[in-house]
Formats: C-alpha cells, sequence, structure tokens
C-alpha cells in the first residue's frame, strides 16, 4: 500500500494566523491522464469527514478560499491563510491514485 | 437531502459476523463507487473496502487487512450498501462510514460502531 506522511501531527495555531501541513508519499501519485490524485480531508470532532481540496489544489463548492493545496509528484502541502475557530480538528491527506486508497496518520489543528 | 445511514453496528465476540447496512437517499446511488471507510477509536481512516458499478460488474475491492473476511455488496434497487463481515478480530473494531470518498460534496456517512471483544 502507498504509505502517506503527513507533518507535523500537531498544530496549535493562534487565530488569524496561518497554518501549514505537510504531505508525502511514498510513490508518485501523478497519472497519465495527467492528474495528480492527492485529496485533503477535514474532520470536526464528532463528525464525519469531509473534502477540502481534490487533485492536489482544487477547492471543494463552499469551501472558503482560505484554504489552499499545493505540490507535486510526492509532496503536498496545504495551507490555511488565517485560521478561523471553525478549523480545529483533524486534517488528512489521501491519495486516490493506488488501490487502496490510503489516508495519511492526520494532523491535529487545536487553536493556542 | 444527502443522507447515508449507516447501521448494523454492535458488540460481538472474537470470530463472530455482523453485517452492516447503509441506506442512502439525496443522490443517483447507482452512479457512484460506495467505499466502507473504518476509523478505530482516536485513530485514523482506513479503506476498507469498495463496490464499483453495475457497469462494471459489481466489482469488489479489499484492503489486505480484511480480505476473505469481508464481503461488500449493493442494492441499487435500495440504494443501499452492505458490508459483512465474518472471522472478526479485536482489532476491526471501529467506527465504520460508508462513503463515496472521491465524490463531490459530503458523501459519508456518519458511521455505526463496531467493537469486537469478549
Amino acid at each position: 500500500d502507498v504509505v502517506m506522511t503527513q507533518s507535523p501531527l500537531s498544530l496549535p495555531v493562534t487565530l488569524g494566523q496561518p497554518a501549514s501541513i505537510s504531505c508525502r508519499s511514498d510513490q508518485s501519485l501523478g497519472h497519465s491522464d495527467g492528474n495528480t490524485y492527492l485529496n485533503w480531508f477535514h474532520q470536526r470532532p464528532g463528525q464525519s469527514p469531509r473534502r477540502l481540496i481534490y487533485q492536489v489544489s482544487n477547492r471543494e463548492s463552499g469551501v472558503p478560499d482560505r484554504f489552499s493545496g499545493s505540490g507535486s509528484g510526492s509532496d503536498f502541502t496545504l495551507k490555511i491563510s488565517r485560521v478561523e475557530a471553525e478549523d480545529v480538528g483533524v486534517y488528512y491527506c489521501m491519495q486516490g491514485l493506488y488501490w487502496p486508497d490510503t489516508f495519511g496518520q492526520g494532523t491535529k489543528l487545536e487553536i493556542k | 437531502e444527502v443522507q447515508l445511514v449507516e447501521s448494523g453496528g454492535a458488540l460481538v465476540q472474537p470470530g463472530g459476523s455482523l453485517r452492516l447496512s447503509c441506506a442512502t437517499s439525496g443522490f443517483s446511488f447507482s452512479d457512484h463507487w460506495m467505499d466502507w471507510v473504518r476509523q478505530a477509536p482516536g485513530k485514523g481512516l482506513e479503506l476498507v473496502g469498495r463496490v464499483k458499478l453495475k457497469t462494471q460488474n459489481y466489482i469488489t475491492e479489499y484492503a489486505a487487512s480484511v480480505k476473505g473476511r469481508f464481503t461488500i455488496s449493493r442494492d441499487d434497487s435500495k440504494n443501499s450498501v452492505y458490508l459483512q463481515m465474518n472471522n472478526l478480530k479485536p482489532d476491526d473494531s471501529a467506527l465504520y462510514y460508508c462513503a463515496d470518498v472521491r465524490a463531490h460534496g459530503n458523501l459519508w456517512g456518519r458511521g455505526t460502531l463496531v467493537t469486537v471483544s469478549s
């Protein structure tokens, strides 16, 4: 299985400050169709995960533009430009190129 | 309104069996691959299985950790997906979500809890 490695695993952030999460895969996630199958999910406490970003940098409908994704190959980043209280929870990267789709360990974002 | 509602979770002894169900509404179920994803208490997410479309002969795929013990099926006429779990182990204890992890929008249920313990 493709191993997804996130860092940091814990991310205390002051409200209004930026945050950044790294995700690395042990195989390249680029497909011959030109797409790269890397997603980001957010799971609030007590809730189901919700996808924020697909194919590295495309925000789902309704996701605030303070969230952005970047990267290529096997190295990816999720950035939050200004953290708000509703952003707390765990963030997961997930690759969707190889079966089984695999998730990173998760990064827990908390407000300082 | 999109809804995915899992049921069937329970406390079961090691070696036992359980069948989870997921009833859906509010989206075109038959056009979606359907997944079962589990999350052990306080842990991360693991995709355990997937069932594809009628046009793909309902192909199923399984994670190595459950292959040979779990079986996914779907009934497009009932907009439902199922997870038959046999020979359960303590490591199978988790909240089980039905979802389409690849879908736009939020196609995840709230989960049903499976506890495997003697």
